[in-house]
């Protein structure tokens, strides 16, 4: 059972154009939220968290945004660049004192110059 | 570089075979975790250890098992090995063990070939 989705496999964007990745969850428990970023051939990373608590976070050129009553998160990178061009992962953890993340699939996000 | 190194990079096996996967966290970093990606999916939890003990388990096979040793690097054992079995296994550190926004630094991952 996938908690975590997200619905588009794939996104292309002209460079300096807005990009938003979407994300849904079904788990009223997740309490924390992350994207994490992923190059071939490396591993993912960190990127933007937001709690639950707010309803929006701001890193730069990277704004995430949490509706807890959509259970839907979206990730804002504006300006886009060619260096964006990656795979991007939702991801949420529960309120259960453990700190695993449950994963989305992802959406690969290309940057057209 | 996030620091967290995983031996090997890639495997090639056979069925029924068993293998394993080796993972060194980051300094300082207590908690490790291991995922699995197969194509297509996402980042799946299988399992946590926190300073020796296991912590929190997800979706593990019987036939796979952990563990983390008193220098903190951490095994994943995968044994009568299926196709399905192919996948890209991820280990990720963290400092503790959860109750916190932490967030977990992800090695460059081992590829699983099972032939």
């Amino acid at each position: 059972d996938q908690q975590v989705k997200q619905n588009s496999p794939s996104l292309s964007v002209q460079e300096g154009r807005i990009s938003i990745l979407n994300c849904d969850y079904t788990n009223s428990m997740f309490d924390y939220f992350l994207w994490y970023k992923k190059y071939p051939a490396e591993g993912p990373t960190f990127l933007i968290s937001i709690s639950s608590i707010k309803d929006k976070n701001e890193d730069g050129r990277f704004t995430v945004f949490l509706n807890k009553s959509a259970k839907h998160l979206s990730l804002h990178i504006v300006p886009s660049q060619p260096g964006d061009s990656a795979v991007y992962f939702c991801a949420a953890r529960a309120q259960t004192g453990a700190n695993n993340l449950f994963f989305g699939t992802g959406t690969r996000l290309t940057v057209i110059p | 570089d996030s620091g967290v190194t995983q031996t090997p990079k890639h495997l090639i096996t056979a069925t029924g075979q068993r293998v394993t996967l080796r993972c060194s966290p980051r300094s300082g970093d207590l908690s490790v975790y291991w995922y699995q990606q197969s194509l297509d999916q996402g980042l799946q939890f299988l399992i946590q250890y926190y300073n020796g003990e296991e912590r929190a388990k997800g979706n593990i096979l019987e036939r796979f098992s952990a563990q983390q040793f008193p220098d903190l690097h951490s095994e994943l054992n995968l044994s009568s090995l299926e196709l399905g079995d192919s996948a890209l296994y991820f280990c990720a550190s963290s400092r503790i063990p959860g109750g916190s926004n932490e967030k977990l630094f992800f090695g460059s991952g081992t590829q699983l070939s099972v032939l």
